[in-house]
């Protein structure tokens, strides 16, 4: 489930590596997710998004992954660089409500 | 460029004064958001504006007033400040409902706002 503590998990790698940031939603009937990326005093970007119909959707260097199943979702970034260190959120939405609900984050930290 | 932009970027303000923090969007989008971010919580909705005079309450509204008389505008406001209300505020826009067409929403830089 979702951190709801005072710490953000961190997620270090080694620059080059691929990165894989995880995230568990709580709405079963949320039927479209959006990843943001979201660096130090800037507000949240969009990265990439995918509907519930589809279970992978590939952007460039990065790969969303939807498990309806067990409510994961998954943030995949080959080659991480140096620029990819941020915060990531992801949010989802859909049934009775057209409000996103965002996880508590996850900080990538990119070691050179 | 067209854009999303706010005001204040960083205030302080003692307990009990009224705060009002301002977001401009000149996209003409309809759906206007208000979130506050604190760590260990993310990102919670406060208020959203479907439209010119429509507004309705987030997660959590308590303690805040919004007003949205023109589309390109969505005012923020703390009417007596409290130290709970210290926090990273980020107002949104987006062409219409998420899930609806699938639309994102653009976020501005944020306001730091504390309270003593």
């Amino acid at each position: 489930g979702e951190s709801v503590g005072l710490h953000l998990p961190t997620l270090s790698v080694q620059e080059g590596d691929n990165s894989i940031i995880n995230c568990a939603y709580s709405n079963s009937a949320s039927d479209y997710f959006i990843w943001y990326k979201q660096e130090s005093g800037k507000g949240p970007q969009f990265i990439i998004d995918i509907r519930s119909n589809m279970d992978k959707r590939q952007g460039q260097r990065v790969t969303v992954l939807l498990n309806k199943t067990v409510k994961h979702l998954s943030l995949q970034i080959a080659a991480t660089q140096p620029g990819d260190s941020a915060v990531y959120f992801c949010a989802e939405t859909g049934g009775a409500t057209n409000k996103l609900i965002f996880g508590t984050g996850t900080l990538l930290a990119v070691q050179p | 460029d067209a854009g999303i932009t706010q005001s204040p970027r960083y205030k302080i303000t003692e307990t009990g004064r009224q705060v009002t923090l301002m977001c401009h969007q000149t996209w003409s989008h309809s759906y206007m958001f208000w979130y506050r971010q604190d760590l260990g919580h993310g990102l919670r909705l406060i208020y959203y504006s479907a439209a010119a005079d429509i507004t309705d309450k987030g997660e959590v509204p308590d303690g805040y007033v919004v007003s949205r008389s023109k589309t390109e505008n969505f005012p923020l406001t703390l009417e007596s400040a409290t130290r709970s209300q210290t926090s990273v505020y980020f107002c949104a826009s987006s062409e219409s409902a998420g899930q609806a067409s699938g639309n994102t929403i653009y976020f501005g830089e944020g306001s730091w706002l504390t309270v003593v």
